[in-house]
């Protein structure tokens, strides 16, 4: 049993390149969740799923997009990076709304540098 | 929207004491959840403890407990007999209890730096 687990840990990108963070939980949860972590900051939420193809936009998504064509997966986009996008990214998953359903469990994270 | 405050970038305590690190958030549902969050070095988050705001009891977790105070809006965390493992960045977090438009995410505070001294 993996929990979440984030791929890759660590990317370097030049402005205006692509690339896809995938996010896989094993958990059978319902919910994934995409979040960005800047310095001094706490996490602050991409964009969400509340079950497989479906998504709904958080309270930072510009710039990103997101798919979850399996249950288990989560993916998140970038078009065409931008210095601003350099962050940490964490993904989570709980198994959905209700009592004590709604504990979120985080990935490792996946730091991210676009130069 | 929600707002979630910790006012304290930073505290210190003695290995083996007592410290609160304090946590305010505005909203106006009466329905939601309350969690602390710790962030060692390794970046991993890991869920402290959690608090159902229908619940007056006090959430409890070995040498973690909150003090939840509904009415003014704060959600404080009490570690005792504090160890040098518990070095790390608390993150307060809250969730509505409605799901949709949004509200199924957490929202998080800055977060507060805890530096165990030995």
């Amino acid at each position: 049993n993996a929990g979440v687990t984030q791929t890759p840990k660590f990317r370097v990108l030049k402005t205006g390149q692509s690339m896809t963070l995938l996010c896989a939980q094993d958990m059978n949860h319902e919910y994934m969740y995409w979040y960005r972590q800047d310095p001094g900051m706490g996490l602050r939420l991409i964009h969400y799923s509340v079950g497989e193809g479906t998504t709904a936009k958080g309270e930072v998504p510009d710039g990103y997009n997101v798919s979850r064509l399996k249950k288990q997966n989560f993916l998140l986009g970038l078009e065409s990076a931008a210095p601003s996008q350099t962050s940490v990214y964490f993904c989570a998953s709980s198994y959905g709304a209700g009592v004590s359903q709604e504990t979120q469990y985080f990935g490792p994270g996946t730091r991210l540098l676009v130069l | 929207a929600q707002t979630v405050t910790q006012s304290q970038p930073e505290m210190s305590v003695q290995e083996a004491e007592t410290v609160t690190l304090s946590c305010t958030y505005d909203t106006s549902e009466s329905d939601y959840y309350l969690f602390w969050y710790k962030q060692p070095p390794s970046r991993q988050m890991i869920l402290v403890i959690r608090q159902e705001a229908y619940k007056q009891q006090n959430a409890t977790e070995n040498r973690f407990s909150v003090n939840f105070q509904k009415a003014a809006k704060s959600f404080s965390l009490k570690i005792s007999d504090s160890q040098l493992g518990d070095a790390a960045m608390y993150f307060c977090a809250y969730r509505s209890m409605y799901s949709g438009g949004g509200a199924d995410g957490l929202t998080f505070g800055k977060g507060t730096h805890l530096i165990i001294q030995p």
